[in-house]
């Protein structure tokens, strides 16, 4: 079956720009989770949805990033006022289940950001 | 808080040698355990999962990991490596003290196989 998408697979943008990064989960996941992958910082949490609501966004690193997720499905990264630090490999990934900690989280390919 | 450490930032090995990935937790309620494995400009695949059941786990690939409580560990390992499991490869760690089950990263191996 069809597994995590995310587009674009690749996004350049300037300093200063806003960028939309999109993803698919797989279909029936109601858990999702936004990590991000950059060479200082390693792997590390952003942000998690429940069905349509966030309860918990303690990973984002500034009130320039934003997430929604509609239809219990697909999920908008949103990046205000791109800065360079910002640059690095957006990750996305679904469970089928909720509260469950031991449910497999399956892996988007990523979207890699670079902010000039 | 719970947390996760790999020894070694970049391991080598010969084809056919044996493969050990360490990856040491840190955890006040019992741990749940994965690793996984990212291949040049993919996405993370889970390779395997420590869910209590039971203590040595196999998964995908011919790999297999143990845990240790006495030692806090869970490494990883394979017999025989082979070209095509030269990776990046995490250990994590889901985070039971909240209600999200996010994973706790540790810095990532990364596996060089040589011919």
């Amino acid at each position: 079956g069809a597994g995590v998408s995310q587009s674009p697979s690749n996004k350049v943008t300037e300093k200063g720009k806003d960028v939309e990064l999109r993803c698919d989960p797989i279909s029936g996941h109601t858990a999702l989770y936004w990590y991000r992958q950059s060479l200082g910082q390693g792997l590390e949490f952003l942000i998690y949805f429940q069905g349509n609501s966030a309860p918990d966004k303690s990973g984002l690193p500034s009130d320039r990033f934003s997430a929604e997720r509609t239809g219990g499905s697909v999920s908008t990264l949103t990046i205000q006022r791109t800065q360079q630090e910002d640059s690095a490999v957006y990750l996305c990934a679904s469970s089928f289940r909720t509260g469950v900690p031991t449910d497999t989280q399956y892996f988007g390919p990523g979207t890699r950001l670079t902010v000039l | 808080a719970q947390s996760v450490t790999q020894l070694g930032s970049h391991v080598s090995v010969s084809e056919g040698a044996l493969v050990l990935l360490r990856c040491n937790y840190s955890s006040s309620v019992p741990p749940y355990l994965f690793w996984y494995v990212q291949y040049p400009n993919q996405g993370l695949q889970l390779l395997l999962k420590y869910t209590s059941a039971a203590t040595l786990v196999k998964g995908i690939n011919g790999f297999e990991a143990e845990f240790k409580k006495s030692e806090t560990s869970f490494h990883l390992t394979k017999p025989s490596a082979h070209m095509s499991d030269a990776a990046e490869y995490f250990c994590a760690v889901s985070d039971r003290g909240g209600a999200t089950n996010k994973l706790i990263f540790g810095t990532g191996t990364l596996l060089a196989v040589q011919p």
